[in-house]
């Protein structure tokens, strides 16, 4: 079983929808969690950090369930420009640093 | 500089080839870290530097895989006789902090 679980879709959703993605992991030491946005052929880049009070920025709400090992990512109002995929991160305490687990990445796909 | 830097961005290489893929991170950032991302995966820990100490090679998928930061700054990663299994983008992260910033990464098809 991978360490960090996503629904790898693709979601193909129209514009102005909203559409939520969510992610497991299997390491119940890890504190720390992200959504990476990955453009076709792009670097990651990270969209945010998820805590465990949930956390809004604009459009984009994470919320964070630590008894059940769960994230998620909503998307409100989708544009044309959302389309990417979204990797869910935790972090692995290896001893003298973090490391990070990345999903696989959900695929977004939004249209006119 | 004002990101992290890679070189090549695209290198093509026959099977048994040596290839070296070259990061430059952000200047200042003592936590280097090498990926390896296969199509449609997401990027697979490889190697950690905390400025010229290579802490962590765990990732590292065989002994043909050797990576170096000799001076804290630029990291080499090198590949040795590579095979087609190889094929990938290697990303380079350095980080500061809890986050990491990314460098456009290296394709690397092994034909």
């Amino acid at each position: 079983r991978k360490e960090v679980e996503q629904d790898p879709g693709p979601f193909n959703v129209p514009e102005g929808a909203t559409v939520a993605f969510n992610c497991t992991y299997s390491n119940s030491a890890s504190q720390s969690f992200f959504w990476y946005r990955q453009d076709c052929r792009k670097e990651p880049k990270l969209l945010m950090s998820v805590y465990s009070s949930g956390n809004e920025d604009g459009r984009f709400t994470a919320q964070l369930n630590r008894a059940s090992q769960y994230i998620s990512l909503l998307i409100r109002d989708s544009k044309l420009s959302d389309s990417a995929t979204y990797l869910c991160v935790v972090n692995k305490y290896a001893g003298v640093y973090n490391k990070l687990i990345f999903g696989a990445g959900t695929r977004l796909a939004v249209h006119p | 500089g004002a990101g992290v830097s890679q070189s090549p961005r695209y290198k093509v290489a026959k099977r048994g080839q040596d290839v070296a893929l070259r990061c430059d991170p952000i200047s200042g950032h003592v936590s280097l870290f090498w990926y390896q991302q296969a199509l449609g995966q997401g990027p697979e820990f490889l190697t950690y530097f905390q400025n010229e100490a290579q802490l962590d090679k765990s990732g590292l998928p065989s002994d043909r895989f050797f990576a170096e930061r000799p001076e804290g700054s630029v990291s080499t990663l090198k590949i040795q006789r590579t095979q087609q299994e190889d094929s990938a983008v290697y990303l380079c992260a350095s980080s500061r902090g809890a986050g990491h910033t990314f460098g456009s990464g290296t394709r690397l098809t092994v034909v």
